[in-house]
């Protein structure tokens, strides 16, 4: 059984060019959370999705920050007009249920801008 | 204002020794206390998580102790070994939604 996956592992990104990261949930978890992680920090909660539907995005940034869970395909988290700011890892959560707290972290995603 | 406080922020440990890493929490509401290990460039791995209706769990060589009137809970490792160098968080969710609210982390470093 596949762990989460997330790609690109690493991205290399310009000021005001366009990131975005994708992040496949374990075999049968229907919930993805996105966490942001800056050097020497703790995890920071970003959003948090069921298939087709935004539960939680309290944690995301108003502007530049979107994201989605298709029907079909993985979650992805998009940031617009990328700042060196937004450089940190994010990294991807996923849990089988509502009620089970468990979450499963993927590798992570490394955004350098530039 | 931090919701969860981790403590200490490194630690060294020798072999064989016992390392303990204690975490204090602000909203009563919380009912779910993971902890995690994490490697140089690798995502958070959950090693044990506890909920407020026990006082203690253990898995092998790690074990919670929660203590609900003084919101605290604290991760022990017996028989500390170098392979677990690494760093931890604590964490912290409320309800059904679980999203995560973690401590700041704590360095361990295990020498042989």
């Amino acid at each position: 059984n596949a762990g989460v996956m997330q790609n690109p592992r690493h991205l290399v990104r310009r000021r005001g060019q366009e990131a975005r990261l994708r992040c496949s949930p374990m075999k049968g978890h229907s919930h993805v959370y996105w966490y942001r992680q800056l050097p020497e920090e703790g995890l920071k909660f970003m959003v948090y999705l069921q298939k087709e539907n935004i539960i939680d995005e309290s944690g995301m940034p108003k502007e530049r920050f979107s994201a989605e869970f298709p029907k079909e395909g993985p979650s992805i988290l998009r940031i617009q007009q990328v700042v060196r700011g937004d450089s940190a890892a994010y990294f991807c959560a996923s849990s089988p249920r509502t009620g089970n707290n468990e979450q499963f972290f993927g590798p992570g995603t490394r955004l350098t801008v530039l | 204002q931090q919701q969860v406080k981790q403590s200490p922020q490194s630690l060294i440990v020798q072999k064989g020794g016992i390392s303990i890493i204690n975490c204090a929490y602000e909203n009563t509401a919380f009912d779910y206390f993971p902890w995690y290990q994490q490697f140089p460039g690798k995502g958070p791995a959950l090693l044990i998580a506890i909920r407020p209706d026990v006082s203690e769990k253990k898995e092998g060589r790690f074990t919670i102790s929660f203590n609900k009137s003084a919101k605290q809970f604290s991760l022990h490792i017996m028989d500390s070994q170098p392979g677990d160098s690494a760093t931890y968080f604590c964490a912290a969710s409320k309800g059904s939604q679980g999203n995560l609210i973690f401590g700041k982390g704590t360095k361990l470093s295990v020498k042989p």
